[in-house]
């Protein structure tokens, strides 16, 4: 039972062009969502998190939106770059259960030159 | 400033054979995690541990031990090792509430 999916495995696009990564999940008591970029032979990095009493947050070229009525968070990267050629996770989690995360498979984004 | 470190980077081990990976964090977080990455399946929580002296299972615990004897180190432990431990695993560690998690680089694990 996967309460977080990302349900594309890959996403290729055009360098200067937006990336929209999506994840949806569903156990309602989720309130806590992050996403992570991750590089061949590194651990995860952390890169935008939002808070399910907000809809939006944004920082710098990375915005993830939240709508909560549809289960469903997504993130965009504009304009993309090369170096944003990684895998990304989004994860949920929830304040009863301690904030223990809940993770998607995983998006590949490759950036076209 | 290390942040999450974690060795060994590399092992190969025989099916059977032992071993003890360790993570070690100077950014005195309570909450430390290992996790295993295998293609295709994100991120499985093995084991983790809230604070010092404490640990818990996680959703793939078996074949593991763990140990957080002190709060800046958690060790993970493989007592008989299988081929379907081959995997690549992360240690994280996070402060309390809400807050993101920070790993290391990975240990690389081949079980032959």
């Amino acid at each position: 039972d996967q309460q977080v999916k990302q349900n594309s495995p890959s996403l290729s696009v055009q360098e200067g062009r937006i990336s929209i990564l999506n994840c949806d999940y569903t156990n309602s008591m989720f309130d806590y969502f992050l996403w992570y970029k991750k590089y061949p032979a590194e651990g995860p990095t952390f890169l935008i998190s939002i808070s399910s009493i907000k809809d939006k947050n944004e920082d710098g070229r990375f915005t993830v939106f939240l709508n909560k009525s549809a289960k469903h968070l997504s993130l965009h990267i504009v304009p993309s770059q090369p170096g944003d050629s990684a895998v990304y996770f989004c994860a949920a989690s929830a304040k009863d259960s301690n904030y223990q995360l809940i993770w998607g498979a995983g998006t590949k984004l490759i950036i076209k030159p | 400033n290390a942040g999450v470190t974690q060795t060994p980077k590399f092992r190969v081990l025989k099916t059977g054979q032992s071993m003890t990976l360790l993570c070690a964090q100077d950014m005195n977080h309570e909450y430390m995690y290992w996790y295993r990455q295998d293609p295709g399946m994100g991120l499985r929580l093995i084991h983790y541990s809230v604070g010092e002296g404490t640990t818990a299972k996680g959703e793939v615990p078996d074949g593991y031990n763990v140990s957080r004897l002190k709060k800046q180190n958690f060790l993970l432990g493989l007592e008989s090792a299988a081929p379907s431990q081959t995997s690549v695993y992360f240690c994280a560690c996070r402060d309390g509430g809400p807050s993101p998690l920070h790993f290391g680089n990975g240990t690389r694990l081949t079980v032959t």
